[in-house]
């Protein structure tokens, strides 16, 4: 157990609408970083959040936006879904300090667009 | 462009016996490996790392090599148990300039079995 959760689980959406997903970090983590998992992929970077600022983003459009709020929670929102949004959201959280951090990870969100 | 591959979708070992994951990079500013272990309906959870200083690293059962002139490292559980069955992942990331926290770069993949 990492002490990441995310909510929901489970997703449903059609195809245009928006969708908020919540990360709730590690506790002493500073910074939250979200990723997106299509079915048979590895896990694609979206985004990193520390003292909630964007602090990197990775080849994902402008609809995909995020927050980090002062108790570290965090949300993902994206905009005008498209059918290939549907994957498994991943949140980790992890404490930058030292040269390098290790990612804990939150068990996802699945969301289907349809 | 797919800058870490796992080459294997997937490896069926016996139990008691070696399991080798393998993994191949292209790009040579990646200079921090990790493997990542995921159950199904779980996150990704982290199993051991090795930065590109080192050619090896230990953690019991676990040991990653790294050969950075070949751009490869490999995982090897020994002995391998049941319970390792997952899914395993190689990642990497970059630090140079030290903006890289967080953004890993992870492979496909590969589906570990382990047989009684």
């Amino acid at each position: 157990e990492t002490g990441v959760t995310q909510s929901p689980t489970h997703l449903i959406k059609t195809r245009g609408q928006q969708v908020t997903l919540r990360c709730s970090s590690q506790s002493g983590h500073n910074t939250v970083s979200w990723y997106q998992q299509a079915l048979g992929q590895g896990p694609q970077f979206i985004f990193q959040y520390y003292r909630e600022e964007e602090n990197g983003r990775g080849n994902f459009p402008p609809r995909f936006s995020g927050l980090q709020f002062p108790n570290y929670s965090s949300e993902l929102n994206v905009n005008a879904l498209e059918l290939d949004d549907s994957a498994l959201y991943l949140c980790a959280s992890s404490l930058k300090e030292g040269w390098n951090e290790k990612l804990f990870f939150g068990s996802g969100t699945q969301l289907s667009v349809l | 462009d797919q800058q870490v591959k796992q080459n294997s979708p997937s490896l069926s070992v016996q139990e008691g016996r070696i399991s080798i994951l393998n993994c191949d990079y292209t790009n040579s500013m990646f200079d921090y490996f990790l493997w990542y272990k995921k159950y199904p309906a779980e996150g990704p959870t982290f199993l051991i790392s090795i930065s590109s200083i080192k050619d090896k690293n230990e953690d019991g059962r676990f040991t990653v090599f790294l050969n950075k002139s070949a751009k490869h490292l490999s995982l090897h559980i020994v002995p391998s148990q049941p319970g390792d069955s997952a899914v395993y992942f190689c990642a990497a990331s970059s630090n140079a300039g030290g903006t890289s926290y967080g953004k890993l770069t992870f492979g496909q993949g590969t589906i570990l079995t382990v047989h009684p």
